[in-house]
């Protein structure tokens, strides 16, 4: 069964903070990984995909991803309270379907 | 470019009734997926379409649910004699094609009464 698993939180950070989301997954043959956002009865968006152990930087955000260890991660550097979403983790092994966690909800205090 | 255009954004339904969702993915995108958000669950795959053709449908239950995506016109996710138990929010997404990280719609929220 391919599984992803995520902290529901909700993680609170004052703002300013580095925010970190975790997430692992359990299907050894995933081969893409993405970040979404999703704010409270809208869409999801996409903030990051990830391919290659290692880290990939874009902005405010990092994503990490650790193959061996089937393990991806999101830093948001400097939050902001507009930051405040849950935040999906999702993997794909064939190339198109996704497979979401519940996400993690994050709280930014001003 | 307009965004990935999904309506109605609410739909409500009496049990037995037929549900139709429609999709119009963004421009220059050919590749078409549904996904199924309930309520605190997260988001399942559904089916995925291009122009004419349903290429996986693993995540659609056998019964009652159908999908298309013609040749002209937007893609149609068919929920035939809804019960309660479809109540959720219905997205969709495209891509310009396969292994591209795929942009969502605003969702469909039905609601079977």
């Amino acid at each position: 069964q391919k599984e992803v698993e995520q902290n529901s939180g909700p993680l609170s950070v004052p703002e300013g903070a580095i925010a970190s989301l975790n997430c692992t997954y359990s299907d050894r043959g995933s081969q893409s990984f993405f970040w979404y956002r999703q704010y409270s009865g809208k869409s999801p968006e996409l903030i990051m995909f990830i391919y290659s152990n290692g880290d990939k930087e874009d902005g405010r955000f990092t994503a990490q991803l650790n193959k061996a260890s089937q393990y991806v991660s999101l830093l948001i550097r400097d939050s902001q309270p507009s930051d405040s979403a849950t935040y999906l983790c999702a993997f794909s092994n064939s190339g198109y379907a996704l497979n979401f966690g519940k996400g993690t909800s994050l709280l930014v205090t001003p | 470019n307009a965004g990935v255009m999904q309506n109605p954004r609410h739909l409500v339904r009496r049990r037995g009734q037929e549900a139709r969702l429609r999709c119009s993915p963004m421009k220059g995108h050919s590749h078409v997926y549904w996904y199924r958000q309930l309520p605190e669950e997260g988001l399942k795959f559904m089916v995925y379409l291009q122009k004419e053709n349903i290429i996986d449908e693993s995540g659609m239950p056998k019964e009652r649910f159908s999908a298309e995506f013609p040749k002209e016109g937007p893609s149609i996710l068919r929920i035939q004699q809804v019960v309660r138990g479809d109540s959720a929010a219905y997205f969709c997404a495209s891509s310009p094609r396969d292994r591209e990280e795929a942009f969502f719609g605003q969702g469909t929220r039905l609601t079977v009464v």
